[in-house]
This record gives structure tokens, sequence and C-alpha cells, in this order.
């Protein structure tokens, strides 16, 4: 089975600062990584993929993520947030073999800027 | 093209009272899911359609719980003798064909309330 924890349930930053949202995965097979971002009163929309090749994946609207296999994370980052970023942001896993195709979500996080 | 579409965005219900939640997904998407958001749990996966068929149902939390999906296209999730805990909001995306590698496109949802 795999599995998702995203660490953080909210983050509150400043505008313009960076951010890292955390997010780890459990899974006995290898896996295909997503971070999709919601806005209020809106369904998730993918902000960015990982399925093979390079680690560092960039992303719209900025952000990027690293995928650090032996760490088994997933986390995203973006240098300079802006107000309008404001959103919760959910990673989640598939298995492109021996594992589910469904894709498992985390709990996500709050990403909260403040001006 | 238009992106998913679901209907009604809101629906308020007695307890005991069945309701029908629907989905259009993207024109000549093969595969069709269904989700359940609750507050700070995540997505909850409830049921896979390829085509019309449904390969996977193993997320329905009861027999309470249906969906049917016709010509390929409009889906319908039917939740009879509804419960309180069945409140929630009730995600629909959909995806070009299944594969995990796939991104998923989503509806804006449907926040169902169970009085």
């Amino acid at each position: 089975a795999q599995s998702v924890t995203q660490l953080d349930s909210q983050v509150p930053v400043f505008e313009e600062a960076p951010v890292e949202l955390r997010c780890n995965y459990s899974s006995s097979v290898s896996v295909y990584l997503f971070w999709y971002v919601q806005y209020p009163n809106q369904g998730l929309q993918l902000l960015l993929k990982y399925l093979s090749g390079s680690t560092l994946v960039k992303g719209i609207n900025g952000f990027e993520a690293e995928f650090n296999k032996s760490q088994t994370s997933f986390h995203l980052r973006k240098p300079s947030v802006h107000i309008s970023d404001t959103a919760e942001y959910f990673c989640a896993v598939t298995s492109p073999s021996g594992g589910s195709y469904i894709p498992t979500f985390g709990r996500g996080t709050s990403l909260i800027v403040h001006p | 093209g238009a992106g998913v579409s679901q209907s009604p965005s809101n629906k308020v219900t007695e307890k005991g009272k069945d309701v029908e939640l629907r989905c259009d997904p993207i024109s000549g998407h093969t595969a069709l899911y269904w989700y359940r958001q609750s507050l700070g749990q995540g997505l909850e996966f409830l049921i896979y359609f390829q085509g019309n068929s449904a390969p996977d149902k193993s997320g329905l939390p009861s027999d309470r719980f249906s969906a049917e999906r016709t010509g390929g296209s409009v889906s319908t999730l039917t939740i009879q003798r509804t419960q309180q805990e069945d409140s929630a909001v009730y995600l629909c995306a959909s995806s070009e064909y299944r594969g995990s590698y796939n991104e998923q496109f989503f509806g804006p949802g449907t926040r169902l309330t169970v009085l």
C-alpha cells in the first residue's frame, strides 16, 4: 500500500518570503508524485509532477519540487510567494507498476500568505 | 474545451433523503473518478470508471453509495438515506485514460450538507 504524509497542516508566511511545503510518501514500489493546488471554492489543479528523469521538477506559478528517493520526500518550494498563492496544496502518489494507479492524496497543507 | 463540471454546486438535504450528484467530464476523457473531501481529511477515493464500467469501487463507504456512468461521459453519484456523516465536498475528476502518470482534471465539487 502507498501513503502520503504532509507534515504541516498550515503554513503561514509573509509575502515575498520563501516557502517549503513538506511531503513524504511510503511505497514498496516505484512511484509517480504530484502536487495539486486548490483555490477557495475550486477543484484541484496540477502544479507539477515527477515521473522520471531529473529529480528537480518545475511547475506553474514559479513552484518547484525535488524528488528525494533516499528520504522518500517530494517537498514543494517557491522562492518568493505572493498573496495569490494562498490556497490548499495536496501531494499525491501513484505507482507505475505493482501498486495502485489511483492517486493517494495527503491531507493537504494550507498556505496562508500575509501582506 | 470546457473543464469538468459538477452539479449542483451546493446541496442541502434532510437526513434520510436520497441525493444525486452529477459530473460532466472533459469530452474524450475515458477515466472518471469520484472523491470525497472532508475538512482536514484530504481526498478520500470513492470509485473509478473506465468508460462505463467501474473496475474499482473499493472506496465506496457503504451500500448506500452507488454510481453509474452512461455513454462514457456523464456520471451520477447517488447517496441513499443520507446521514449527517455524509456531509462533505464531493469532487469529480477525469483523465484522458487510465494510467498512473496521467494528470487528473477536477471539477469544482458539490458541497453536500445533511441536516
